[in-house]
């Protein structure tokens, strides 16, 4: 199973939204709403973002949202902090079959 | 909750080398589990996952390491490993223990175990 398609940058200045993408198939996020995404700061551990394509984990900003439309998914980011610097991954991980991330997006702020 | 990886270190190309995730702070008996790997300069990569002992105990493996790395967990000691076997310099990477929540997603992190595969 191939890897899910990510930008590999997406860069905003501080109070701006972005959106990363999350780019699929019929076989992964068409089929399964068992999307979700990570935060990842180089040198800790990966943090859970966005479960099941548009919840939120208790403790994690409101200003982070997931949707999903036919076999993209998408992670926006509105009012963009300096914290939000990171790499973000999203994950088809779902059920039975085989499990994938996608290439991950490195997010600047300017 | 609180994962720790442990034993990670340097291997030759060819070597075997297990590492084990100690698990606290959650129902470890009902939990699946996943490793994740990240290799240096690379994004995430799933490696694979095994569902609790009443879901069957059923693990799924990655296409690149299937049929030499496996997965393997002991309820009595809130254990889960990865035995890696024939391992090449592809493999070289930190790996991550996950426990699968209740939310269905990679919900707690241990802080990850370095493999290094270079004769």
């Amino acid at each position: 199973q191939s890897a899910l398609t990510q930008p590999a940058s997406v860069s905003g200045s501080p109070g701006q939204s972005i959106t990363i993408s999350c780019t699929g198939t019929s076989s992964d996020i068409g089929t399964n709403d068992l999307i979700s995404w990570y935060q990842h700061h180089p040198g800790k551990a990966p943090k859970l973002m966005i479960f099941k394509v548009t919840n939120r984990p208790s403790g994690v900003s409101f200003r982070f949202s997931g949707s999903k439309s036919g076999n993209m998914a998408s992670l926006t980011i509105s009012g963009l902090q300096a914290e939000d610097e990171a790499d973000y991954y999203c994950c088809s991980c779902a059920g039975e079959s085989t499990w994938v991330f996608g290439g991950g997006t490195r997010v600047t702020v300017l | 909750v609180q994962l720790v990886e442990s034993g990670g270190g340097l291997v030759k190309p060819g070597g075997s080398l297990r590492l084990s995730c100690a698990a606290s702070g959650f129902k470890f008996t009902d939990a699946w589990m996943s490793w994740v790997r990240q290799a240096p300069g690379k994004g995430l990569e799933w490696v694979g996952r095994i569902y609790s002992k009443g879901s069957g105990e059923t693990t799924e493996y990655t296409a690149s390491v299937k049929g030499r790395f496996s997965i393997s967990r002991d309820d009595s000691r809130n254990m889960i490993y990865l035995q890696m076997n024939s391992l090449n310099a592809e493999d070289t990477a930190v790996y991550f223990c996950t426990w699968v929540g209740s939310t269905m997603a990679l919900d707690y992190w241990g802080q990850g175990s370095l493999v290094t595969v270079s004769s």
